[in-house]
Parts: structure tokens; C-alpha cells; sequence
């Protein structure tokens, strides 16, 4: 079956501006993540959705970050008026609700440059 | 704080030797896990460990979770190109999002 896909898979912008990623977990797949990787920081969490229950937000670095996820699906993250430190792959990852030890499965990511 | 810790962060190998990359905390983990992740793509689930002293195998790639689970390594018997990567250890405390390690980047070269 289909994996976790993300959209765009890069992505330039200007300091200041607004920039959405898109992250269409596997289907059926109640949990998903949004995790931030900077070269040799490795996986930065950001925030987890679980089925109908309020996210876990703990990992969002600023108010300029935020994210949804409509009817249990699709999620989008939005980082509003990027900075040269959001620059990062944002990583995408969805777990199926009761899995062993909570494997998670990766989209490829959406590399993100901010000039 | 970086709450895992992997090491070494950089391997440059030949093709046919062994390795052994470690991953250590302070703190106990339920289970922990390693994936392997290829430039431009996400990373991929190798192995979950949870019992202390769980030894699993896969291949050629052996993986070892500490007695008091709060450390753990992976074990390459004569390593291949395709084994090129970044290693990757998580761990998991309960019901809770994965702490990932900063990772091991392997270079196999032929």
C-alpha cells in the first residue's frame, strides 16, 4: 500500500514569509508526528496527533509554528514569517494506534531553505 | 540535553569489516528502536527492542538492548555499500513520542 507522502518535497521562501507542508499519512493510521532535522541535530519533535484527543504540542519551538490535522488525515504544519533558522527537512511520520513499541513510518520530508 | 547518545557520530569503512555503533542514555526506555535513513528520504524502522538483554538479528545486522534497557547497539558483520547510511536509535518511555539519538553516519566503501 501507499506510504506517508509530503508535499512539497522542496521548498524555498523568503525571511518573513508564511509556508505550509502537507503530510498525507498511511491510511488508517491513527497517530502522526511532525518531527524537525537539522544537519547533525538530529530528529526534533514537534508535535503528535492521536486520533480525536488535543495534540501534544510540547515540541513546537515558537508561536510562529503550528500545525492541524482534519478528520483524523491529512495534516498541514504552517510556520509563519520564517526565520534562517527554520531552514530544516521536516519529517512526516504516521503509527497505526496500538502498535507494538509505536513504530513509526517517515514520508520522505519537505526540505525547507529560507533565504 | 541530549537525552540519547549515539556514537560514534562518523564511521569511513572498507566493504567486509565489522562495526559496532552504541547508543547510551541515562535514562530507561520501554523499548527502543534503530532505523536507517538514505539521503532524501525519511528514515526506516530496522528493529524494535524491548525486553533487557534482547539480543534480534537481522542479516547481518545484529542488535543488542541493554539489561537495564537504557543503552543498546547495532552490530554489522562484514559490511556492505548498501549499508550506507544514518543509523538512527530511538526510545520510547510508555505511551509517548519517540527521543531520538543525533545518529551515526556510516560510509561503506567498496
Amino acid at each position: 500500500g501507499a506510504g506517508v507522502s509530503q508535499s512539497p518535497s522542496n521548498k524555498v521562501t523568503e525571511k518573513g514569509k508564511d509556508v505550509e507542508l502537507r503530510c498525507d499519512p498511511i491510511s488508517g493510521h491513527t497517530a502522526l508526528y511532525w518531527y524537525r532535522q537539522s544537519l547533525g541535530q538530529g530528529l526534533e519533535f514537534l508535535i503528535y496527533f492521536q486520533g480525536n484527543s488535543a495534540p501534544d504540542k510540547s515540541g513546537l519551538p515558537s508561536d510562529r509554528f503550528s500545525a492541524e490535522r482534519t478528520g483524523g488525515s491529512v495534516s498541514t504544519l504552517t510556520i509563519q514569517r520564517t526565520q534562517q533558522e527554520d531552514s530544516a527537512v521536516y519529517l512526516c511520520a504516521s503509527s497505526l494506534e496500538g502498535a507494538d513499541s509505536y513504530e513509526q513510518y517517515f514520508g520522505p520530508g519537505t526540505r525547507l531553505t529560507v533565504t | 540535553t541530549q537525552l540519547l547518545e549515539q556514537s560514534p557520530q562518523f564511521l569511513s569503512i572498507q566493504e567486509g569489516e565489522n562495526l559496532t555503533v552504541y547508543c547510551n542514555s541515562s535514562s530507561v526506555f520501554s523499548s527502543l528502536q534503530w532505523y536507517r535513513q538514505e539521503p532524501g528520504e525519511g528514515p526506516v524502522l530496522l528493529v524494535t527492542v524491548v525486553t533487557g538483554g534482547e539480543v534480534k538479528k537481522l542479516k547481518r545486522l545484529t542488535f543488542q538492548f541493554g539489561d537495564a534497557r537504557k543503552d543498546s547497539s547495532l552490530h554489522i558483520t562484514a559490511a556492505q555499500p548498501g549499508d550506507t547510511g544514518l543509523y538512527l536509535c530511538a526510545g520510547a518511555k510508555g505511551y509517548s513520542t519517540l527521543t531520538f539519538g543525533k545518529g551515526t553516519m556510516l560510509l561503506v566503501s567498496p
